[in-house]
């Protein structure tokens, strides 16, 4: 069964620092999304993304967040500089909307830690 | 604004028996889609089930089945034969369609124990 990829699994950065978390959809999806869950809280929204720009952005996704599809596999989301509070696991999505499967395709996740 | 409520923050079953986890939901839409997702401790958000909100019949897969109160907006989620392995996490989740709105929206999740 298809799968989204994440990498890295595990990453710890200095506060203030930048990271980029990387992510390759399923090859035929055309709607990428990122999502944050803070350790024992609920799964957040932090945006979607179609044709190449940013569909939706919660108000967790501030100036300091950005995404981009830089090769057409390729799905990133990059933290400018990071705070103690970005710590927290990352879940990119990809779905196609066809097809009846109106569900999404999680990764496995990014365990993001800021020190 | 859509909203997903959990009302059972934990849950406990004993093997082999049946268990069912609540959820409802507000929304002023009537074409969604609402989900099952489970958690277990590698934190990977695995689909269990998911559900048309025009098709009237309720969702099965396997042990798993859902009883959908479109009216009430009630999604709750059967397990049956419980098993070691279903122990985790569970979130329900809502998701609506729109042009470009386009997102899921989770509860806060009900962490489900499997007694021995």
């Amino acid at each position: 069964e298809p799968e989204v990829t994440q990498t890295p699994s595990h990453q710890v950065t200095q506060m203030g620092q930048e990271v980029i978390l990387r992510c390759v959809p399923i090859s035929n999806h055309l709607y990428f999304y990122w999502y944050r869950q803070i350790l024992g809280q609920k799964v957040e929204f932090l945006v979607s993304f179609y044709n190449n720009e940013i569909s939706e952005k919660s108000e967790i996704f501030d100036d300091q967040f950005s995404v981009e599809r830089p090769d057409g596999s390729n799905f990133t989301l990059k933290i400018r500089s990071t705070k103690l509070e970005d710590s927290a696991m990352y879940f990119c999505a990809s779905s196609d909307r066809q097809g009846g499967n109106y569900g999404y395709t999680f990764g496995s996740g990014t365990r993001l830690t800021v020190v | 604004a859509q909203t997903v409520t959990q009302s059972q923050p934990e849950m406990s079953v004993q093997e082999a028996e049946t268990v069912t986890l609540s959820c409802t939901y507000d929304t002023s839409e009537s074409d969604y889609y609402l989900f099952w997702y489970k958690q277990p401790p590698s934190r990977q958000m695995i689909l269990v089930i998911r559900q048309e909100a025009y098709k009237q019949q309720n969702a099965t897969e396997n042990r798993f089945s859902v009883n959908f109160q479109k009216a009430a907006k009630s999604f709750s989620l059967k397990i049956s034969d419980s098993q070691l392995g279903d122990a985790a996490m569970y979130f329900c989740a809502y998701r609506f369609i729109m042009n470009r709105d386009d997102k899921i929206i989770f509860g806060k999740g009900t962490r489900l124990h499997i007694l021995p």
